[in-house]
Formats: C-alpha cells, structure tokens, sequence
C-alpha cells in the first residue's frame, strides 16, 4: 500500500450510469489529482486540487465531474460515459507546491464502459 | 510550458545487462526531476529522483543523470533482473507549470 487508496479497483459500466470513483490518502497530503491512463495519452492529467479547492481542470468534459470534500478524500463522479472513456484511472497526492518532493499514486480504477 | 520527451517507448534487454531510459525536457527553471516505476495492476512508484543541483544520484542498482545544459536526464539500471521489467516514466517540476509533467513512458522487459 502506498497510503493512496483507490476504489473500486474495476468498474464495468453502461454508458446511461452513474457511477463514482473513490480516493483517499492519509498522508497528510493536501493537494490530490486525478489522471486518467489509455494507450494513447499514458498520463493524462485531469483535475487538480489544493486544500480543496480546484485549481485545474485540463479540458476535461463535463461527464466527469470531480469532488473534494476534505484534504483526505476525492471522488470522481460519472455520467453518460462513452467507451473511449474506458481506461485506468489514477489518483495521486503531494504536498501544494512541493510537488518537487514527488506525488504518491493510488493503484488505479480500471474502468470500462460498455 | 513544460514538455518532456522519453525514449526509447520500449527496451527488452537479458538478464544481467544495463537499461537506460533517457528524458529531455524543455524548461530550463524546472528543477526537480523524478523517475516512477509502474508495474502491471499498480499505480506508479517513485524509484529514484534527482535535482537542479546535483549531476548524478545512484540508490544501489539504479542511478540517474542530470545535464542541465542540454536539458536532458536518464535512468540507468545495472544487472538488470527480471522484476525490473515495467513501465517507467520520467517527469520534470519547477518550470512554469505548477504540476510535474510527465514523459510517455517506457516499456522495460528483462528476459531471463
């Protein structure tokens, strides 16, 4: 364990569900991100989150809308996917600002949308 | 902004033989510079990293080099084994952006 916890670890869903993917990090850590990993883009960035508050959204369409109701826990909730939205996806956390001390990554959700 | 290139996308080698993956980035004010290996059904570890202020770092089998005049950095793995064979990706922080930028990773397999 790498103190980043990612659940479920796969996920099949329809593309009519709502779902939602679940991190959480007891690192003391206060800044958390999102990434999403495919073939073709192998890391992806999708949000960023500083003391809760979002500081990045990298174009990222509006079916996947994040969450980060505290420092220890973020979720990425799901709707209306579309099967090239299948892939891993990964959360990881740093310290704000101090991403030169590296960032801890979760196992990944693995999702697939049918 | 920042970007990172790495090569080579893949790398098989034999067992006992030497792996290196090299990176260049773009931004000379970036000035921390990780390397994370991935194996199957995990997320990305960190494994080694180094920093503006230093030309070479080593953690037993593993070191890492840093030229920051030709902006450019590499991982070398001696006496390779075949648990070294993963995914490794290298990044680069401090420029511009606020987030590290990662490179698209390197397939390693270690053959016995």
């Amino acid at each position: 364990e790498t103190g980043v916890t990612q659940t479920p670890r796969h996920l099949v869903m329809g593309m009519t569900n709502k779902k939602s993917l679940k991190c959480e990090q007891h690192l003391g850590h206060n800044a958390m991100y999102w990434y999403k990993q495919s073939a073709k883009k192998p890391l992806e960035l999708m949000f960023v989150y500083n003391f809760k508050e979002q500081t990045e959204n990298n174009s990222v369409p509006s079916r996947f809308s994040p969450e980060c109701p505290n420092s220890s826990h973020l979720f990425l909730h799901l709707h209306t996917l579309q099967p090239e939205d299948s892939a891993l996806y990964l959360c990881a956390s740093s310290q704000p600002g101090q991403a030169n001390y590296g960032y801890t990554f979760g196992s990944g959700t693995r999702l697939t949308v049918v | 902004g920042e970007n990172v290139e790495q090569h080579p996308s893949t790398l098989s080698v034999q067992e006992g033989d030497s792996a290196v993956i090299k990176c260049t980035y773009s931004d000379s004010a970036s000035n921390y510079f990780p390397w994370y290996k991935q194996e199957l059904g995990k997320g990305p570890q960190l494994i080694i990293d180094i920093r503006s202020n230093v030309g070479e770092k080593k953690d037993q089998r593993i070191a890492v080099t840093l030229n920051k005049t030709a902006k450019h950095f590499s991982l070398h793995i001696t006496e390779t084994q075949p648990e070294d064979s993963a995914v490794y990706f290298c990044a680069a922080y401090g420029g511009s952006q606020g987030n590290l930028i990662f490179g698209k990773g390197t397939k390693l397999s270690v053959k016995p």
